[in-house]
């Protein structure tokens, strides 16, 4: 079965730490990745996708995420976090059919 | 500017009382997703229309229905809703749903409505 898995439910750092969230993917054949973000109270945004090409995508924001085909991995990260970048990160993953399976969703909270 | 619009923002509905939640979209996108999304939880498919072809996810309950009458709008019906009915409903659109083109699989969001039951 198709699904998407976030390894951190909850990240706690301070400002100016370094970020990386996890996100694993189980798919058979063509994958598309996403990075939405929900900051309190605002609807989904998309942070970044990757459809195909160079495996490094930069997103809005300063992040970036990388797609390691033989991990099934598609990471975010972020080399210096701000207070406002504290919000709910949901990586997603759609196949040819368009519909988008959500991991569990990463809480982030940056301490200023 | 473009966008994906939901009303209202908050409703408030008793236990078994009908309601409905709309969505509209300026994008011209042919397809429209509703999800669900409970506290602390991922957003969940309910079902999508491309153009005017419906499709329901398998799990989606008989409770839950909907309806797309133009491009723009699409609305969803809970035609008796429970306390577990409670949640975000998260409005969608994408260009198309054929996967592998960048510009026609991206999904945007609305800003939800959230749904009490009293």
């Amino acid at each position: 079965a198709q699904s998407v898995s976030q390894h951190n439910h909850h990240v706690i750092l301070s400002e100016a730490a370094s970020l990386e969230l996890g996100c694993n993917y189980s798919y058979g054949g063509t994958v598309n990745l996403f990075w939405y973000v929900q900051y309190p109270g605002q609807h989904l945004q998309l942070l970044l996708k990757y459809f195909s090409g160079d495996p490094l995508v930069k997103g809005i924001k300063g992040f970036e995420a990388e797609f390691i085909k033989s991990k099934f991995s598609f990471n975010l990260r972020k080399p210096s976090v701000q207070w406002s970048d504290t919000a709910e990160y949901f990586c997603a993953a759609s196949s040819n059919t368009g519909k988008l399976i959500f991991g569990q969703g990463t809480t982030l909270q940056v301490k200023p | 500017d473009a966008m994906v619009i939901q009303n209202p923002r908050y409703q408030v509905t008793q236990f078994g009382k009908p309601v409905t939640l709309s969505c509209s979209q300026t994008l011209n996108h042919n397809v429209m997703y509703w999800y669900q999304q409970k506290s602390s939880q991922a957003p969940k498919l309910l079902f999508h229309y491309y153009d005017k072809d419906f499709n329901n996810e398998a799990d989606t309950p008989d409770n839950f229905q909907s309806r797309r009458p133009n491009t723009s709008f699409c609305f969803l019906d809970i035609r008796s809703p429970g306390l577990g009915d409670a949640a975000m409903y998260l409005c969608a659109t994408s260009r198309d749903r054929v996967g592998g083109q960048e510009s026609t699989d991206t999904q945007y969001f609305g800003p939800g409505t959230r749904l009490t039951v009293l």
